[in-house]
């Protein structure tokens, strides 16, 4: 059973508005998120994370919110870019192992 | 600096066959770990190392044998392919607990 969920498979958007992808997990014991970005035929690439002792981690224009009593996180992009259309993995972590959810795929619109 | 090395990219294999998929990296990292992509499914964890010597089986381990020599190699071998182990595999690698992994191009694997 998949402990990290993501459940919206594609995301449009404008260009210049913002992105909020969403992640649901499952397992408590998870203490590190992160959020990784794919493009076809390439390997993820790391975007930003977010510690459990944290609810907000912000890296230019990419913040990171998490709810732990509800053990949500999201992921804020703010403004679209064209070259933000890509692949968006959540995981996280427990015991040097990584879980990851399904992904959602972001087409940002000119 | 190189990062995370999977050879080879592209593979077709027959049922049945055998083959071994690299993954080397030069960040001297301890911590290695093998993933494969489905749709629909996000990665899944096939097998992992905390270093030399050390191995451990993750999510889906069927049908995957891994081994750790050196810090650098943490080669992914099939043993009797089937077509259920189509996919997408990906080799990470960890500096240390709570930190990113870093992610080889991965290896399309087609057993038809």
């Amino acid at each position: 059973d998949q402990q990290v969920k993501q459940n919206s498979p594609s995301l449009s958007v404008q260009e210049g508005r913002i992105s909020i992808l969403n992640c649901d997990y499952t397992n408590s014991m998870f203490d590190y998120f992160l959020w990784y970005k794919k493009y076809p035929a390439e390997g993820p690439t790391f975007l930003i994370s977010i510690s459990s002792i944290k609810d907000k981690n912000e890296d230019g224009r990419f913040t990171v919110f998490l709810n732990k009593s509800a053990k949500h996180l999201s992921l804020h992009i703010v403004p679209s870019q064209p070259g933000d259309s890509a692949v968006y993995f959540c995981a996280a972590h427990l015991d040097y192992k990584l879980s990851f959810g399904a992904g959602t795929t972001v087409t940002v619109r000119a | 600096n190189a990062g995370v090395t999977q050879t080879p990219k592209f593979q077709v294999l027959k049922t049945g066959q055998s083959m071994t998929l690299q993954c080397a990296q030069d960040m001297n990292h301890e911590y290695m770990s093998w993933y494969r992509q489905d749709p629909g499914m996000g990665l899944r964890l096939i097998h992992y190392s905390v270093g030399a010597g050390i191995t451990d089986q993750g999510e889906v381990p069927n049908g995957y044998n891994v081994s750790r020599s050196t810090t650098e190699d943490f080669p992914l071998r099939l043993l009797s392919a089937a077509p259920s182990q189509t996919s997408v595999y990906f080799c990470a690698s960890l500096e240390g607990y709570r930190t990113e992994a870093f992610f080889g191009q991965g290896t399309r694997l087609t057993v038809v």
